[in-house]
């Protein structure tokens, strides 16, 4: 079955420290990938997304993430978090063969000041 | 400010009686959906439109049901059917279809049913 996993459930972390949050999805062919975040309080939204091109992309608030297609990942990565990036993240894949959006079950972040 | 309003955020039933959730976007999107969100399972469709007077089902709809009369108007209700209705509904629109344009978010709505 197709799926998208996060296997880091809770990640805590220290102001400062480098952070990498893991995505991985199991389908084949053609994929666009998201990563969207729900911060405290707040609404889900857009992170960064990739469809094509440059497979290094950059969202908003410093947050990158590479697109490495023959492991099937989408990691998510910020050289230095902040305490204002604790928040929930999900990643989520569209396969082009079944045009199916699957979300994974979200990493919770804590960052500590 | 262009956006999706859900209403209520919390919403209370008791079991056996149906409920309806309140989706309404005027960023003049085609596609609208309703997802579940529930502790360590991420988000899963119920139900997608990509066009009014149309809609499909997504990975669980069953006991809910979808109408899509107005393009600004995706309500859910949820029946007396679903055998685990207490959880957190987020409705999203998205100017293409799903996964072709990113979606934007509601603020959701925590139906508790006792």
């Amino acid at each position: 079955a197709q799926s998208v996993s996060q296997h880091n459930h809770h990640v805590i972390l220290s102001e400062a420290a480098s952070l990498e949050l893991g995505c991985n999805y199991s389908y084949g062919g053609t994929v666009n990938l998201f990563w969207y975040v729900q911060y405290p309080g707040q609404h889900l939204q857009l992170l960064l997304k990739y469809f094509s091109g440059d497979p290094l992309v950059k969202g908003i608030k410093g947050f990158e993430a590479e697109f490495i297609k023959s492991k099937f990942s989408f990691n998510l990565r910020k050289p230095s978090v902040q305490w204002s990036d604790t928040a929930e993240y999900f990643c989520a894949a569209l396969s082009y063969n079944t045009d199916k959006l699957i979300f994974g079950t979200g990493t919770r972040l804590q960052v500590f000041p | 400010d262009g956006g999706i309003t859900q209403s209520p955020k919390y919403l209370f039933r008791k079991e056996g009686q149906n409920v309806t959730l309140s989706c309404e976007q005027n960023l003049n999107h085609d596609a609208m959906y309703w997802y579940r969100q529930d502790p360590g399972q991420g988000l899963r469709l119920i139900y997608y439109s990509q066009i009014v007077n149309d809609f499909q089902k997504g990975d669980i709809a069953e006991g809910y049901s979808v109408s899509r009369e107005k393009k600004e108007s995706f309500p859910l209700t949820v029946t007396s059917a679903q055998k685990n209705p207490t959880a957190f509904y987020l409705c999203a629109s998205s100017r293409e279809g799903q996964g072709n344009s990113p979606l934007h978010f509601g603020n959701g709505t925590r139906l508790t049913v006792t």
